[in-house]
């Protein structure tokens, strides 16, 4: 199975901040990376797919980059809604895995 | 409008089978460009990929659960099964199902989840 590791596992940040998450699979996983943004309570909602295109409905201020195996999430700035538990998961083969999650806390 | 919805027992005993049924609406089950997935979250953890299905009827599995689990699917109804054999109180978690397009490859629509709890 691949493995696929955030960093941070946590981070604080103020509204505004430029905030960067980072993915790193096991192996290649070309663009196969998509990263999913979840509230305490809520389904997971689809940011970013195949590493750097941005699901319909989902702010600019969302971006993804990186291929192979290292991938970046970015918030440009973050807003009083973006916090939550941000997910990253490769698509490349089955089975699918996802990475352990970064939290995302008001500072 | 896509939607997905999970039903199921909240409560079932160790050893018993599990069944969770997914019902979707807005997209069909016969549409070669789609599939459904299914993912778990015990409490307070991360994500947990299962199982997933299309419309060819391509089936796949989590390596570690491989041997407890059977996904199906029934076109007619709009509903795609799970089972998970010999529950176990680990197996407590959320269940949600979602929808994967071939293309890309991600879960971009998601049932709201229900919450499976095992106990004696």
């Amino acid at each position: 199975d691949i493995q696929m590791t955030q960093s941070p596992s946590s981070l604080s940040a103020s509204v505004g901040d430029r905030v960067t998450i980072t993915c790193r699979a096991s192996q290649s996983i070309t663009k196969y990376l998509n990263w999913y943004q979840q509230k305490p309570g809520k389904a997971p909602k689809l940011l970013i797919y195949t590493a750097s295109s941005l699901q319909s409905g989902v702010p600019s201020r969302f971006s993804g980059s990186g291929s192979g195996a290292d991938f970046t999430l970015t918030i440009s700035s973050l807003q009083p809604e973006d916090f939550a538990t941000y997910y990253c998961q490769q698509s490349y083969n089955t089975p699918r895995t996802f990475g352990q999650g970064t939290k995302v806390e008001i500072k | 409008q896509v939607t997905l919805k999970e039903s199921g027992p909240v409560l079932v005993k160790p050893t018993e089978t599990l069944t969770l049924t997914c019902t979707v609406s807005g997209f069909s089950l016969s549409n070669a460009e789609l599939g459904v997935s299914w993912i778990r979250q015990p409490p307070g953890k991360a994500l947990e990929w299962l199982a997933h299905i299309f419309s060819s009827d391509e089936k796949s599995y989590s390596t570690s659960l491989r041997s407890r689990l059977t996904i199906s699917k029934d076109t007619s109804k709009s509903q795609v099964v799970l089972t998970m054999t010999n529950m176990d109180p680990v197996d407590t978690a959320t269940y949600y199902c979602a929808r994967v397009p071939v293309r890309g490859l991600a879960l971009d629509y998601w049932g709201q989840g229900t919450l499976v709890t095992v106990s004696s």
